[in-house]
């Protein structure tokens, strides 16, 4: 399976806790995003990643989280003492570096409940 | 402020008719427009895109059209089929270097037999 793969695809922590989501995309794509999902609506942006080097992030990202791509591979977000407004699905994709416009690929999301 | 709205949470279509869903969005810098299907406990799937500087665009049964001077595209199934049936989520992208993309909030399609 070549698509975008994220890990754990459910995460079910106590406020408090501290939680770290992982997303692989696809190989040859240099670009990555991180989105969150909340019930009834779509998903909102909240950093992207181009090679290892993070150049935006949302006002959604609070001190709280945290992202990195230390090899321009893999990525990881991090949310430290969860809250119960965290609950939501984290979804990452990944985007070929190339002119023009292109697609973006999504994994199949992570699901954190907190509790 | 929702930049990109998808008005109608719902729509019910019969197998074989046409399913039309539509977006408005209020951002004039935003130039690239993008349609993606997503089923529960899955991540969004690409459907179709169009870029500012055409009207439509066709991907075997779906066609979107872009209508600029009145801020709306629309996303036409022909013919619909029960596997159709999931959450539509038209997106949209300013054209900077990074390309992040704006979602409306959905449209839940249900086609039946």
């Amino acid at each position: 399976d070549t698509g975008v793969s994220q890990d754990p695809r459910h995460k079910i922590t106590k406020r408090g806790q501290n939680v770290t989501f992982r997303c692989d995309p696809i190989s040859e794509h240099n670009r990555l995003y991180w989105y969150r999902q909340t019930l009834g609506q779509g998903p909102e942006f909240l950093t992207y990643f181009q090679n290892e080097a993070q150049l935006e992030k949302s006002r959604l990202l609070s001190d709280r989280f945290s992202a990195e791509r230390p090899k321009g591979s893999f990525s990881t977000l991090e949310i430290q003492r969860t809250e119960q407004g965290d609950s939501a699905m984290y979804l990452c994709a990944s985007r070929a570096l190339a002119g023009g416009y292109n697609e973006q690929f999504f994994g199949p999301g992570t699901r954190l409940t907190v509790l | 402020d929702q930049q990109v709205k998808q008005n109608s949470p719902s729509l019910s279509v019969q197998e074989g008719r046409i399913s039309i869903l539509n977006c408005d969005y209020t951002n004039s810098m935003f130039d690239y427009f993008l349609w993606y299907k997503k089923y529960p406990a899955e991540g969004p799937t690409f459907l179709i895109s169009i870029s500012s500087i055409k009207d439509k665009n066709e991907d075997g049964r779906f066609t979107v059209f872009l209508n600029k001077s009145a801020k709306h595209l629309s996303l036409h199934i022909v013919p619909s089929q029960p596997g159709d049936s999931a959450v539509y989520f038209c997106a949209a992208s300013d054209g900077t270097g990074f390309q992040k993309l704006v979602f409306g909030t959905g449209t839940r399609l249900l086609v039946s037999p």
